[in-house]
């Protein structure tokens, strides 16, 4: 089985300041993880994945996401924050193998970046 | 461009109802899906087709019927709507089923059941 855990559920952060949205996940073999994020009334929008590799991964809007083995974690951080970075953000895992098509979801965290 | 497409936004239904939701992507992916987001609960997979001609259910298949209709369009039905399945409900559409593939979301279809 596989499992993704967003273990905040708000976030709350002044403009200018560096945000981080934490993940972690588990998964049986290695992972393709991804992150992406829904504004209100909207469908979910690709952020950035990662797949192999380099273990930090940017992806739209500035934000980049560090891939850690070890800790399991996959962490989406933005160095400044924007009040249109308010928004609803979710991680994604899927395994490299088999499996076809079986993305889970974390539950979401609610990011509020305040001016 | 259109992407991914789903009808209703909205519906209201009685207890005991069905309805049938459509979705349709004019990408050329041969994968779909279909998720329910409710509060606190992300997203959980109700069906999904990794090409035209196959259909899987997902975490919550129960109460749900998909029809793969051709590689551009993947419905979902409700053939006796209860109020456990007031929800909002996305459709999604990636390459291939597998891999690193990313999901391309539709705007989503707010249902409610009385």
């Amino acid at each position: 089985a596989q499992s993704v855990a967003q273990p905040e559920d708000q976030v709350n952060v002044a403009e200018g300041n560096p945000l981080t949205v934490k993940c972690t996940y588990s998964v049986s073999g290695n992972p393709y993880l991804f992150w992406y994020v829904q504004y209100p009334n909207r469908g979910l929008q690709f952020l950035l994945k990662y797949i192999t590799g380099d273990n930090l991964v940017k992806g739209s809007y500035g934000f980049e996401a560090e891939f850690n083995k070890s800790q399991t974690s996959f962490h989406l951080k933005k160095p400044s924050a924007l009040v249109s970075d308010s928004a609803l953000y979710f991680c994604a895992v899927r395994r490299t193998w088999g499996n076809a098509g079986k993305s889970t979801f974390g539950d979401g965290t609610t990011l509020t970046v305040k001016p | 461009n259109a992407g991914v497409t789903q009808t209703p936004k909205f519906q209201v239904l009685k207890t005991g109802q069905s309805m049938t939701l459509q979705c349709a992507q004019d990408m050329n992916h041969n994968s779909m899906y279909w998720y329910r987001q409710d509060p606190g609960m992300g997203l959980r997979l109700i069906y999904y087709s990794a090409s035209e001609g196959t259909t899987d259910k997902g975490e919550v298949p129960n109460g749900y019927n998909v029809s793969r209709l051709n590689k551009r369009e993947f419905s979902l039905r409700l053939e006796s709507a209860a109020p456990s399945q007031t929800s909002v409900y996305f459709c999604a559409s990636s390459e291939g089923g597998g891999g690193a593939n990313v999901l391309t979301f539709g705007a989503g279809s707010r249902l409610t059941v009385l």
